[in-house]
C-alpha cells in the first residue's frame, strides 16, 4: 500500500542550527503538508504545496520556515534557525486530487536543545 | 477562528462494548470530516471520513454527521483493546485545504 515516508524519524539539533527534514509524499498525490504536534498538544497546521508553491501557510510559518519540492518526489521542510520552541513531531501528509483524504507519515521528532 | 471541540477523556469502556466519540466544530461551511487514530508517539492514522449528513459505516466504525448540530461523531462497535488510542476529529472546509485537528479523545478499552 502507498505511504508517505519521512526522514529522519528523530533529529536532536542545537538552539540556532538549520535542519531540513524530508519527505517521500505518496506517487499519484498533487497536494502537500506539513503539521506539528508539540507533545501532548494538538496537530497544528504549518504550510499547504500545491503546483510547485505554497497554497496556504499558518501563523506558525514566519520566516524561519520554508519549503521546497527540489525534485518530483522528495518535499523538504528547512527550519533555518531552530529554537528551543521548534521542539515538535513533524508530521508531512500528501492527498490526491479529487480526494480529500490526507494521509500522514510516520513523523520527524525534532528536539532542539 | 475556526475550532475543532472534543472532550479529552479518557473514555474507558470494556472489551467488547461501544465506545462513542464525539467532536463539535465552529465553522459552519465546514464540507469533510475525518477520523484519525492516533497511537501513543506514533502519526495519525486516517480511518474514517464522510461528507454529507447521516451514518457511514465501515467495518467496526461507524461515522455519523449533522451538519445543522455542527457535531461528528464516531462509534466503534466490538470495542478491543488494541482500539485504546487517541482518536482526532479533522475538519477542512473545502476541497484539499488544511485540516483543523481537535485535541483528541484518549479511549481505554479494558480487558
Amino acid at each position: 500500500e502507498p505511504e508517505v515516508t519521512q526522514t529522519p524519524s528523530h533529529q536532536v539539533t542545537q538552539m540556532g542550527q538549520e535542519v531540513i527534514l524530508r519527505c517521500v509524499p505518496i506517487s499519484n498525490h498533487l497536494y502537500f503538508y506539513w503539521y506539528r504536534q508539540i507533545l501532548g498538544q494538538k496537530v497544528e497546521f504549518l504550510v499547504s504545496f500545491y503546483n510547485n508553491e505554497i497554497s496556504e501557510k499558518s501563523e506558525i510559518f514566519d520566516d524561519q520556515f520554508s519549503v521546497e519540492r527540489p525534485d518530483g518526489s522528495n518535499f523538504t521542510l528547512k527550519i533555518r534557525s531552530t529554537k528551543l520552541e521548534d521542539s515538535a513531531m513533524y508530521f508531512c501528509a500528501s492527498s490526491g486530487a479529487g480526494n480529500t483524504e490526507a494521509f500522514f507519515g510516520q513523523g520527524t521528532r525534532l528536539t532542539v536543545v | 477562528q475556526k475550532e475543532v471541540e472534543q472532550n479529552s477523556g479518557p473514555l474507558s469502556v470494556p472489551e467488547g462494548a461501544i465506545a462513542s466519540l464525539n467532536c463539535t466544530y465552529s465553522d459552519r461551511v465546514s464540507q469533510s470530516f475525518f477520523w484519525y487514530r492516533q497511537y501513543s508517539g506514533k502519526s495519525p492514522e486516517l480511518i474514517m471520513s464522510i461528507y454529507s449528513n447521516g451514518d457511514k459505516e465501515d467495518g467496526r466504525f461507524t461515522a455519523q454527521l449533522n451538519k445543522a448540530s455542527q457535531y461528528v461523531s464516531l462509534l466503534i462497535r466490538d470495542s478491543q483493546p488494541s482500539d485504546s488510542a487517541t482518536y482526532l476529529c479533522a475538519v477542512n472546509h473545502r476541497g484539499n485545504t488544511p485540516l483543523v485537528f481537535g485535541k483528541g479523545t484518549r479511549l481505554s478499552v479494558i480487558a
